[in-house]
C-alpha cells in the first residue's frame, strides 16, 4: 500500500521568506511521479510541482523547488521569496502503477504574513 | 476549454436518498479520476477510467456507489441511499494518459 505522510499539519511564514514543507511516502512502485499540488481556500486543486522518480535532479518551478532523496523516500518543497497568494493547503503525494491515481497525504496549511 | 467542470457545486440531501454527480474533463483527457475529500483530510482516490472503460475501484467505493463514463466523454457517480458518512468533498480530475491531473472544484454533499 502507498502511504504519504506530512508531518506539520500547519506553518507560517512571513512575506518574502523561505519556507520548506516535508514530506515522505512509501511505495512498492518502480516507476512512479512525485508532486506538490496547492489548495487555496474554497477554490480548486492546483498542480506546484512534479518529479519523475527515475530523475536525480531535483525540479524547479519558478519560487518553487523540490528536495528529492529517493533513499530516504524524502520529498519536500521550497518556497522562497513567499507570497500571500500562497496561503494555502499544499498536499504532498505519489501516482504510479498502471493507473497513475494519486494518492495524497494529509495537507499541510501554509499561512503567509504580510 | 477552461478546464473541468463539476456540476452541481453543492448538494444537500436527507439520509436515504440518491443523489448524483457530474462531470466534464478536459476534451481529449482519456483519463478520468474520482477522488472523496473528507474535513482535514487529503483527497482519496475512488475509481478510474480510461476512455470509457472504468478499469480501477476503490475499496472505498461500497456497492451503493456507481459510476459511469458513457462514450468517454463526461462522468457521472451516483451514490444510493445516503448515509451521514458520505458527507464529503467529490472530486474529479482528468489527464491525457500519466501527465497532470487536472482537478474540477468539487461537489460538496452534505448529508442531513
Amino acid at each position: 500500500a502507498q502511504t504519504v505522510t506530512q508531518s506539520q499539519p500547519e506553518m507560517s511564514v512571513q512575506e518574502a521568506e523561505t519556507v520548506t514543507l516535508s514530506c515522505t511516502y512509501d511505495t512498492s512502485e518502480s516507476n512512479y511521479y512525485l508532486f506538490w499540488y496547492k489548495q487555496p481556500p474554497s477554490r480548486q486543486m492546483i498542480l506546484v510541482i512534479r518529479q519523475e522518480a527515475y530523475k536525480q535532479q531535483n525540479a524547479t518551478e519558478n519560487r518553487f523547488s523540490v528536495n528529492f532523496q529517493k533513499a530516504a523516500k524524502s520529498f519536500s518543497l521550497k518556497i522562497s521569496d513567499s507570497q500571500l497568494g500562497d496561503t494555502a493547503m499544499y498536499f504532498c503525494g505519489d501516482s504510479g502503477g498502471s493507473n497513475y491515481k494519486l494518492t495524497f497525504g494529509k495537507g499541510t496549511l501554509l499561512t503567509v504574513n504580510p | 476549454d477552461t478546464g473541468v467542470s463539476q456540476d452541481p457545486r453543492h448538494k444537500i440531501t436527507k439520509r436515504g436518498q440518491n443523489v448524483t454527480f457530474r462531470c466534464d474533463p478536459i476534451s481529449e483527457h482519456n483519463r478520468l479520476y474520482w477522488y472523496r475529500q473528507t474535513l482535514g483530510q487529503g483527497p482519496e482516490f475512488l475509481t478510474y477510467f480510461q476512455n470509457e472503460a472504468q478499469l480501477e475501484k476503490s475499496r472505498l467505493l461500497s456497492d451503493r456507489f456507481s459510476a459511469e463514463r458513457p462514450k468517454g466523454s463526461f462522468s457521472t457517480l451516483e451514490i444510493q441511499r445516503t448515509e451521514q458518512g458520505d458527507s464529503a468533498m467529490y472530486l474529479c480530475a482528468s489527464s491525457q494518459t500519466n501527465n497532470e491531473q487536472f482537478f474540477g472544484p468539487g461537489t460538496r454533499l452534505t448529508v442531513l
